[in-house]
């Protein structure tokens, strides 16, 4: 079956810009959660959507947003790029909901220039 | 607030060798800890995980070794080989509705297995 899959694959975007980034879960899934990954901070938890509410929220600032569709399918948005935003940025579901079980997508490289 | 702890943050070790990696966590919340594979250019990928009344778990050459009482708990690969090179991520997450899906993580461990 197919895994989670993240597009872009890669984004270029110029500081002060906003991105949107898409994450469609394995089928069933309704669990979605996103991560960003950067060799200074490791992987930090961004927020976590279940059945279209947002159940979990990270320690970011406000720029980061995200939402779920009815499909399961999700989006994040990042406002107001900043070059600290550049990260891989990950995406996982799960079909239970409790944390077990995650599959992640292979992300979302975003450089911000 | 870094809730787990994990060392090294390299090793390298001789094909066939043991890689062994350790974690602590401080949340004695936590009642699931995975343990995560991830190449470059990959997502991480779920490994092996434990439940904190299990003290030890093996499959194929990978075993979590856990130990409730020091809050610790490591991933043991035995027979190392060059395809298990990657960086290696240990985790942990609540229990309850409440606490969703929210993995902490370790701050990861680049392995490297020469032949």
């Amino acid at each position: 079956k197919a895994g989670v899959t993240q597009t872009p694959r890669y984004l270029i975007k110029t500081r002060g810009q906003q991105v949107t980034l898409s994450c469609s879960p394995i089928s069933g899934h309704r669990s979605v959660s996103w991560y960003q990954q950067t060799p200074g901070q490791g992987l930090q938890f961004l927020f976590e959507y279940f059945s279209e509410t947002q159940r979990n929220k990270g320690n970011f600032p406000g720029r980061f947003s995200g939402r779920q569709f009815s499909n399961s399918r999700s989006e994040m948005n990042v406002s107001t790029l900043e070059l600290g935003d550049s990260a891989l940025y990950l995406c996982a579901s799960s079909l239970e909901s409790q944390g077990y079980g995650y599959t992640f997508g292979s992300g979302t490289r975003l450089t911000v220039v | 607030q870094q809730q787990v702890k994990q060392s090294p943050q390299s090793l390298i070790v001789q094909k066939g060798g043991i890689s062994i990696i350790n974690c602590a966590y401080e949340n004695t919340a936590f009642d699931y800890f995975p343990w995560y594979q991830q190449f470059p250019g990959k997502g991480p990928a779920l490994l092996i995980a434990i439940r904190p009344d299990v003290s030890e778990k093996k499959e194929g050459r990978f075993t979590i070794s856990f130990n409730k009482s020091a809050k610790q708990f490591s991933l043991h690969i035995m027979d190392s080989q060059p395809g298990d090179s990657a960086t290696y991520f240990c985790a942990a997450s609540m229990a309850g509705m409440a606490a969703g899906n929210k993995l902490t993580f370790g701050g990861g461990t680049r392995v490297l297995v020469k032949p």
